[in-house]
């Protein structure tokens, strides 16, 4: 089977940077993404790692190693409109491609 | 603007009875998903369809169905069966490469109350 572990709720200041961490577990493996989440939303893709190293898109940044079945999405320079849920998923091998979402990191940002 | 469309926002059924939730998309996306979000918990699989005519159980498919006649909908009905129907349902849309699906796209979801 497969499995996503990221924290449930991590709290930072605006301005801060925040990193959220997924680890995962799976038979296969064929790329890590990340999602965003705001309350009574819909999820919105931010990034997908295939290969190990960093991505960076503007203020967020995602992480990969393979080696270590551990990912991060990073957060610079906090706004309050950050605050919201982050998903990573995994594109898992054999399962035609579907994703599998971890349970979601709530970040709360506060003034 | 190309996009994803689900209906209703809201949705109420009473005991028994079973409905149905609509998902359009218009990005010539050729899979379709639908999964199931309840408060604090992941999103959960329950149907997939990667062309038209065709489509598979995920992993709570149980109470369930869908159909997809046309590649630009795929329409999910709970039934009666689904024990514990309330909760926040999610459409998404992908290409494929392949058969490997990339980057989801989301509708805004309908959240279904039995009342």
């Amino acid at each position: 089977g497969q499995s996503l572990e990221q924290p449930s709720e991590v709290t930072a200041v605006e301005g801060a940077i925040v990193q959220i961490n997924c680890t995962y577990q799976t038979s296969g493996f064929y790329g890590l993404s990340w999602y965003q989440q705001h309350d009574g939303g819909a999820p919105t893709f931010l990034s997908y790692n295939a290969l190990d190293g960093l991505e960076e898109t503007g203020r967020f940044s995602s992480f990969l190693s393979r080696s270590d079945s551990y990912g991060y999405l990073l957060l610079q320079e906090l706004q309050m409109k950050d605050s919201a849920s982050y998903f990573c998923a995994v594109r898992e091998r054999g399962s035609q491609g579907n994703l599998i979402f971890g349970k979601g990191t709530k970040l709360s940002v506060k003034p | 603007d190309g996009g994803i469309t689900q209906s209703p926002k809201y949705l109420f059924r009473k005991e028994g009875q079973n409905v149905t939730l609509s998902c359009e998309q218009n990005l010539n996306h050729d899979a379709m998903y639908w999964y199931r979000q309840d408060p604090g918990q992941g999103l959960r699989l329950i149907y997939y369809s990667q062309i038209v005519n065709d489509f598979q159980k995920g992993d709570i498919a149980e109470g369930y169905s869908v159909s997809r006649e046309k590649k630009e909908s795929f329409p999910l009905t709970v039934t009666s069966a689904q024990k514990n129907p309330t909760a926040f349902y999610l459409c998404a849309s992908s290409l494929l490469d392949r058969g490997h699906s990339y980057g989801y796209t989301f509708g805004s979801g309908t959240r279904l109350t039995v009342v």
